[in-house]
């Protein structure tokens, strides 16, 4: 079945830093990739949405590209902020027939300290 | 824009004791789901609703039942609670299908915390 995996945290860098945090899937054909932010106390919110190959998705200063021939999709921010302090999700969903509700990964805490 | 909003945001329950998470959304969508947020585990899916009038099982089902009681309301049953269901409850809704070909975007409630003793 679909899967996601993402790097285990907790994540802490300073202010400023450059972040990545991997995430890689496991999918039959094309799927649709994600990537999810929970702010404290918050649900969920789409940060920014992948749908094929090579796409480069981005929002807010992170970025995130389709690799198919790594089945990845890290987000990196070149810079972060304090603001930044949040759980980033991976999720996919599947291109396959059928109902495929959005699997998820496990989630990443990200600590930005001043 | 209230969005997808759910009740209760807090909830201590005691072991057999029976509850209902209500979830409501404003945005005409079509489909709904009902997520548990645990450490270490993610987002696991417990039921969704892809229009009305239907649900369908998701990855942790067991100890919960569901009713998709018009199209803006999607309620999550616990019959008789148990410590394992301690969790974060989420629930979400999208205007497309899950099994669309496009590209979903989720709506997420801001959860509601229940610890069972």
């Amino acid at each position: 079945g679909n899967s996601v995996t993402q790097m285990e945290g907790p994540v802490t860098l300073s202010e400023e830093a450059f972040l990545t945090i991997n995430c890689t899937y496991t999918a039959t054909g094309y799927p649709s990739l994600f990537w999810y932010v929970q702010y404290p106390g918050e649900g969920l919110q789409l940060l920014l949405k992948a749908t094929k190959a090579d796409d480069k998705g981005s929002n807010k200063g992170f970025e995130a590209t389709y690799r198919k021939e790594t089945t990845s999709f890290h987000l990196e921010k070149g810079s972060v902020q304090v603001s930044d302090s949040a759980v980033y999700f991976c999720a996919l969903k599947g291109s396959m027939s059928g109902n495929t509700p959005l699997v998820f990964g496990k989630g990443t805490r990200l600590s930005v300290i001043a | 824009n209230a969005g997808v909003t759910q009740t209760p945001k807090f909830q201590v329950l005691k072991t057999g004791q029976s509850m209902t998470l209500q979830c409501a959304q404003d945005m005409n969508h079509n489909s709904m789901y009902w997520y548990r947020q645990d450490p270490g585990m993610g987002l696991r899916l417990i039921y969704y609703s892809a229009s009305e009038g239907t649900t369908d099982k998701g990855e942790v089902p067991n100890g919960y039942n569901v009713s998709r009681l018009n199209k803006r309301e999607f309620s999550l049953r616990l019959e008789s609670a148990a410590p394992s269901q301690t969790s974060v409850y989420f629930c979400a809704s999208s205007d497309r299908g899950p099994s669309s070909a496009i590209q979903e975007k989720l709506f997420f409630g801001s959860g509601t915390q229940l610890s069972v003793l």
